[in-house]
């Protein structure tokens, strides 16, 4: 079982703050890292998906960052706001499956 | 165009009953994945699969757990003599192609299934 680790568990910030979290993953055999948003009372929705160590995604206010040799990807938040609040999932791809981390969830209070 | 599906969206069984959970992917996907979360505990794969090929069913948790798909459609996840410690949200996940790291997955809603 591959590990993949989300850190911080929880987070809570003010309206307008950014804010980042991390991803972490085995740094050998990487193939893709996958970035997805849980709305409470909805589906899973991918954000990103990432292949090339130094790849750099954005999509409005979120964007993400990875490091294939170190084994991390960080997501930034510039100007949280409340429909920000979800949690965000990664999952490492090896061998036809996803391994997923256990997911930050964020707060972000008007 | 139709997302995937899952069907029911809530289930409460008693300990030791068989239930079935059903996912519709989205048309003209060949791969599909079933997922769990466990109170507290990130998603957990139980089930791949890809087209006509044997699927990948290494993450079942026990020989309770069993699944299908017909006609590279539908899929149905079977848990027989549920535990309590079967309780979780089971997501069913479809993408363009399996075996591939660049596809996306688009999620079900999730059944959520209750074990008293």
């Amino acid at each position: 079982i591959l590990n993949v680790e989300q850190s911080p568990q929880s987070l809570h910030v003010q309206e307008g703050d950014s804010t980042n979290f991390t991803c972490s993953f085995p740094s050998s055999n990487f193939y893709a890292l996958h970035w997805y948003r849980w709305e409470t009372a909805k589906s899973p929705e991918a954000l990103f998906v990432m292949t090339l160590n130094g790849d750099e995604k954005k999509k409005g206010r979120i964007s993400a960052t990875l490091n294939t040799k170190e084994g991390y990807s960080y997501l930034y938040i510039k100007g949280s706001q409340p429909e920000d609040s979800a949690t965000y999932l990664c999952a490492f791809y090896n061998f036809n499956k996803f391994y997923f981390g256990s997911g930050t969830k964020l707060n972000v209070k008007p | 165009g139709a997302g995937v599906s899952q069907s029911p969206s809530n289930k409460v069984t008693e300990k030791g009953k068989d239930v079935e959970l059903r996912c519709d992917p989205i048309s003209g996907h060949t791969a599909l994945y079933w997922y769990r979360q466990s109170l507290g505990q990130g998603l957990e794969f139980l089930i791949y699969f890809q087209g006509n090929s044997a699927p990948d069913k290494s993450g079942l948790p026990s020989d309770r757990f069993s699944a299908e798909r017909t006609g590279g459609s539908v899929s149905t996840l079977t848990i027989q003599r549920t535990q309590q410690e079967d309780s979780a949200v089971y997501l069913c996940a479809s993408s363009q192609q399996g075996g591939s790291s660049y596809n996306e997955q688009f999620f079900g809603p999730g059944t959520r299934l209750t074990v008293l």
